[in-house]
């Protein structure tokens, strides 16, 4: 059964705490991407990744970081230095590095709450 | 100017008409064009992606692009209550590029 998995659905952080957050794929696609979307407003990109070993920053990068040891793997870290880090986050995937058409797809998502 | 923008409704329609969906995006040099749709709570979900000027048609969903007035639509046929979501406009500015650049939604509800 192919797709995007993510997990934890729910995740509760006390302040000063990192968080990680897992997204995993077996799609066999290249591209992995973290975005971050806030109650009424669109996606933000965090992080993106092309190839294993290799990822670029997004538009609101700082307070996270990222690892891709693995095509099927790209977990997102939520460091303490994130000053609101209360959000829903959303893993995508797209087939092909350098495509034009990029058609992203995206995991379940995870609810982050602060407490 | 926001890079892509949409009118983020709430836009109300009767069950079995025509929902219609804008968005306009400030990129002339812009490639590829989606539609997601999101439920509340969930995930969004790909329903239509679109290249080329004109219509292009997927059961009930037809997309509209006019490179020239940058701008993508979105309508439903026979808007059904499980329509009912918020309706996100993506663009990918260059040919090659990984950056997808979403608007912040339509929200769409269909009233019985």
């Amino acid at each position: 059964d192919g797709g995007i998995t993510q997990s934890p659905k729910y995740l509760f952080r006390k302040e000063g705490q990192n968080v990680t957050l897992s997204c995993e794929q077996n799609l066999n696609h290249d591209a992995m991407y973290w975005y971050r979307q806030d109650p009424g407003q669109g996606l933000r990109l965090i992080y993106y990744s092309q190839i294993v070993n290799d990822f670029q920053k997004g538009d609101i990068a700082e307070g996270y970081s990222v690892s891709r040891e693995k095509k099927e793997s790209f977990p997102l870290t939520v460091t303490s230095a994130q000053k609101n880090p209360t959000a829903f986050y959303l893993c995508a995937s797209s087939p092909r590095v350098a495509r034009a058409n990029n058609e992203q797809f995206f995991g379940p998502g995870t609810r982050l709450t602060v407490l | 100017q926001k890079e892509v923008e949409q009118n983020s409704g709430p836009l109300s329609v009767p069950e079995g008409a025509i929902a219609s969906l804008n968005c306009t995006y400030s990129d002339r040099g812009s490639q590829s064009f989606f539609w997601y749709r999101q439920y509340s709570g969930k995930s969004p979900e790909l329903i239509m992606s679109i290249y080329s000027n004109g219509d292009k048609e997927d059961g009930r969903f037809t997309a509209q692009l006019n490179k020239a007035s940058q701008y993508v639509s979105l309508l439903i046929r026979d808007s059904q209550p499980s329509d009912s979501a918020t309706y996100l406009c993506a663009v990918n500015h260059r040919e090659g590029a990984q950056k997808l650049v979403f608007g912040q939604g339509t929200r769409l509800t269909i009233n019985p």
